[in-house]
């Protein structure tokens, strides 16, 4: 079955440090990949996506690339700020009858000023 | 466009009673997805909903039920509460195609459940 794993933190940086959580998967077929933040007593909200080999999400400067050959969607980001402090999840969607995201397990980033 | 509004936001209930959780997603959203997020197991999924039929179900007992309406809005419910219920209960929408391209979703903010 589908499978997510990544860094699971908790991840402490000085803000403006460089940001690199890893995300590796197992699926069938080709996924989309996904990465998801929840800030604090809030639901989940797509960050970034990527639906093939290749493929470069990015957004508020986060960055992440759909490796096939590694089965890896690694987030990075240059420079963190203490607004980033959140949970991030890396997710993948197989689509076909199975209508359903596996998440990771999530991990905490803390930016301190 | 309002968001995905889930009620209510917290409940505490004891341990043997039961809950009903409602979702209105996004207008035009005909997909609703359930998902449980506990610390210890993370963001489980519970089922999804399409025009009234569910599609999927995750691995969870039988006491966890959900159901669809015509409009879209759907309610889930947990029988018998145990104490390994307590979680965050989050709700999601989409458009529901099956494209993989299109798995994005939207998610409400929650209903946080203490069983005690």
């Amino acid at each position: 079955g589908d499978s997510v794993t990544q860094m699971e933190g908790p991840v402490t940086l000085s803000e403006e440090a460089f940001l690199t959580i890893n995300c590796t998967y197992t699926a069938t077929g080709y996924p989309s990949l996904f990465w998801y933040v929840q800030y604090p007593g809030e639901g989940l909200q797509l960050l970034l996506k990527a639906t093939k080999a290749d493929d470069k999400g990015s957004n508020k400067g986060f960055e992440a690339t759909y490796r096939k050959e590694t089965t890896s969607f690694h987030l990075e980001k240059g420079s963190v700020q203490v607004s980033d402090s959140a949970v991030y999840f890396c997710a993948l969607y197989s689509g076909g009858s199975n209508y359903k995201l596996t998440f990771g397990k999530g991990t905490l980033l803390t930016v301190n000023p | 466009k309002a968001g995905v509004t889930q009620t209510p936001r917290y409940l505490i209930k004891t341990r043997g009673q039961q809950v009903t959780l409602s979702c209105s997603p996004i207008s035009g959203h005909r997909s609703v997805s359930w998902y449980q997020q506990t610390p210890g197991q993370g963001l489980q999924f519970l089922f999804e909903y399409f025009s009234e039929t569910q599609r999927n179900k995750g691995n969870f007992p039988g006491r966890f039920s959900g159901r669809q309406f015509s409009n879209s809005r759907s309610e889930m419910n947990v029988s018998t509460l145990e104490l390994g219920d307590s979680a965050l209960y989050l709700c999601a929408s989409s458009l529901g195609h099956r494209n993989p391209n299109t798995g994005e979703l939207f998610f409400g903010e929650g209903s946080r459940l203490t069983v005690l």
